[in-house]
């Protein structure tokens, strides 16, 4: 099926420092959601985007829609210790189906 | 509260038996969705249903068996066909393709 690829797939970074992370797709995306996992639980939405070029933003966190609209990125900044977890984007793709990227797993060290 | 509820959230089945897993939304969304997620892995989606009495398979929808009897409700049920169960496994609930809410997931251990 469709695969949304995500990079990095793991970060070590120490606490303030910034961090991005990218998701693309050989198709074209209607929207893009990026979510937080942490262990045991259920992903958290974090942001959605809806148009090419949209640059939204939710605390220290921003994250933007391609304009190929085949791409989008996410950055924290100035991390700090809660923000360790997994972060997916997501997308729907061919109007119904969601689908989600491979992960990025975040490790921050005081 | 509106939310998402799975249950239970440990669930261990015996090798040839078919389980189900609840999943209950009052948020009165259109569609809903199982995943399943694996140690360290991605989640792939297994079957998903836009209105009721009406279902898609996902990318690994083998062993699975699911239905859509009222809006709020969209059980999954692993059969045993399913040769290796043992996952976490989450469902969501999505309005008008914009956004999607999550359950606290079930996690399915065979014995």
């Amino acid at each position: 099926g469709q695969q949304l690829n995500q990079s990095p797939q793991s970060m070590f970074i120490q606490e303030g420092e910034d961090v991005s992370m990218n998701c693309t797709s050989s198709s074209i995306f209607n929207t893009w959601l990026w979510y937080k996992q942490e262990p045991g639980e259920g992903p958290v939405l974090l942001i959605a985007l809806y148009k090419a070029g949209e640059l939204t933003s939710n605390g220290r966190l921003t994250a933007q829609f391609g304009i190929t609209r085949k791409d989008s990125f996410l950055n924290i900044s100035a991390s700090i210790p809660s923000d360790v977890g997994i972060y997916f984007c997501a997308g729907y793709y061919n109007t119904d189906k969601l689908i989600f990227g491979t992960g990025t797993r975040l490790q921050v060290f005081p | 509260d509106g939310g998402i509820t799975q249950s239970p959230k440990y669930l261990f089945r015996k090798e040839g038996q078919n389980v189900t897993l609840s999943c209950e939304q009052n948020l009165n969304h259109d569609a809903m969705y199982w995943y399943r997620q694996d140690p360290g892995q991605g989640l792939r989606l297994i079957y998903y249903s836009q209105i009721v009495n009406d279902f898609q398979k996902g990318d690994i929808a083998e062993g699975y068996s699911v239905s859509r009897e009222k809006k709020e409700s969209f059980p999954l049920t692993v059969t045993s066909a399913q040769k290796n169960p043992t996952a976490f496994y989450l469902c969501a609930s999505s309005i008008d393709r914009t956004t999607a809410f999550f359950g606290q997931g079930t996690r399915l251990t065979v014995v």
